[in-house]
Order: C-alpha cells, then sequence, then structure tokens
C-alpha cells in the first residue's frame, strides 16, 4: 500500500497562473481533505469530501476549487494563484478515526 | 466551533527525561475525540496517540501518555524518556463525534516545536 500520496512535492507559481494538485489513496477511505500549514498556525481545513463526487467548505475555501470525481482521488485547484497562497499543502483521507496525511506540497507562488 | 490552543511554542527537553506538552480546546459538544500527531522535518503527520472523550481511561502507547481532563478540557501529552527521535513540532487535534455534520475533519492547534537535548 502506497496510503495517500500527493503530486507535486514542489512547485513555484507566478502571481495569477493556475495549477492543480493530486492527491491519491489506495485505502478506499470515503473521507478525503485538503488542509494548508502555515507558520505558527498549525493545520486548516480548505475543502474536504464525505464520498465520490461530493465536496464541502472547510475554514479557509475561499480561491481554491475542489473535484472528487474518484473514490481514490482528490483534486486541489488554483485558478489565479495569489502570494497569499504560499504555503504547505497536505492531503489527508479517513475512513473512521484516524486521518492518514500524504508528504505534503511546498506552493511557493511569487 | 471548536478551538484548540497550544500555548507553548516551543519545548526543550534532555534525552532520558520526561516532557509534557499541554493542549487545551473549546467545544459543546460532549463525544469528540482528540489527537496528538508528530511532524519531523520530514512534514509527514505522525498519529501518536488517540483519546476517545467517553473513555475515563487515559490512552498509552509505550512512552507516550496523555492527561485527559475532560471537565477542564485539558489533553496535555506526556513523552518519558525522550529520545533524540522525539524532536519535532507536535500538533494536538480534535475531532467531532459527528461525522455526518463535520466529514470527520480536524481542527488543529498552533503546535509546539520540541527540542531534545543530548
Amino acid at each position: 500500500n502506497a496510503g495517500v500520496t500527493q503530486t507535486p512535492k514542489f512547485r513555484v507559481l507566478k502571481t495569477g497562473q493556475s495549477m492543480t494538485l493530486l492527491c491519491a489513496q489506495d485505502m478506499n477511505h470515503e473521507y478525503m481533505y485538503w488542509y494548508r500549514q502555515d507558520p505558527g498556525m498549525g493545520l486548516r481545513l480548505i475543502h474536504y469530501s464525505v464520498g465520490e463526487g461530493t465536496t464541502a467548505k472547510g475554514e479557509v475555501p475561499d480561491g481554491y476549487n475542489v473535484s472528487r470525481l474518484k473514490k481514490q482521488n482528490f483534486l486541489l485547484g488554483l485558478e489565479s494563484a495569489a502570494p497569499s497562497q504560499t504555503s504547505v499543502y497536505f492531503c489527508a483521507s479517513s475512513r473512521i478515526r484516524e486521518q492518514f496525511f500524504g508528504p505534503g506540497t511546498r506552493l511557493t507562488v511569487l | 466551533a471548536q478551538t484548540v490552543t497550544q500555548s507553548q511554542p516551543e519545548m526543550s527537553v534532555q534525552e532520558a527525561e520526561t516532557v509534557t506538552l499541554s493542549c487545551t480546546y473549546d467545544t459543546s459538544e460532549s463525544d469528540y475525540y482528540l489527537f496528538w500527531y508528530k511532524q519531523p522535518p520530514s512534514r509527514q503527520m505522525i498519529l501518536v496517540i488517540r483519546q476517545e472523550a467517553y473513555k475515563q481511561q487515559n490512552a498509552t502507547e509505550n512512552r507516550f501518555s496523555v492527561n485527559f481532563q475532560k471537565a477542564a478540557k485539558s489533553f496535555s501529552l506526556k513523552i518519558s524518556d525522550s529520545q533524540l527521535g522525539d524532536a519535532a513540532m507536535y500538533f494536538c487535534a480534535y475531532r467531532s463525534f459527528r461525522e455526518e455534520t463535520s466529514g470527520s475533519r480536524l481542527t488543529f492547534g498552533e503546535g509546539t516545536q520540541l527540542t531534545v537535548n543530548p
């Protein structure tokens, strides 16, 4: 089992560019999540999904969109990147209790 | 909304000694889960220990144990016989028991950076 994987691991964008972060899990989990981690603020929930075809907003959803077309994949999109979106992004999945995290993506927006 | 607070941005401990990391939370719910996650320099989030609020007994995992005080809404982590590999950022997290309304999402504290001195 690969667990939770994230693509890419690092990315540098210019302001206004778009990109998509891919999260994949092979544990057949229903729930998937996207968090961002900023210094001194812990992890904050961006969007989440409770099943294939469903998504919901988390704590800091502005500037992001998500899609869950397949149960194993959860995509996070930035349509027009801003410097405030410079952060480390974590994907996670869970079935009941414990969340399993991916290795993170470090995104820098110049 | 639930909040989680870790009032110690940094802590340090001597190797083989014991250290306690503090966490408080605010919730109006009676059923929930609490977690401690460890994040080493590799960035990987690793579950250290979990506590169910309906259990009175404090959770223990080898050298890691918690002091769960439900009435005081306190959830501290004790690391015994500290090792160099314990150096990391530690996050306290809360999860509602009501999965259908919250999607089992976690609310994290700000983190405590633990340094282990040889």
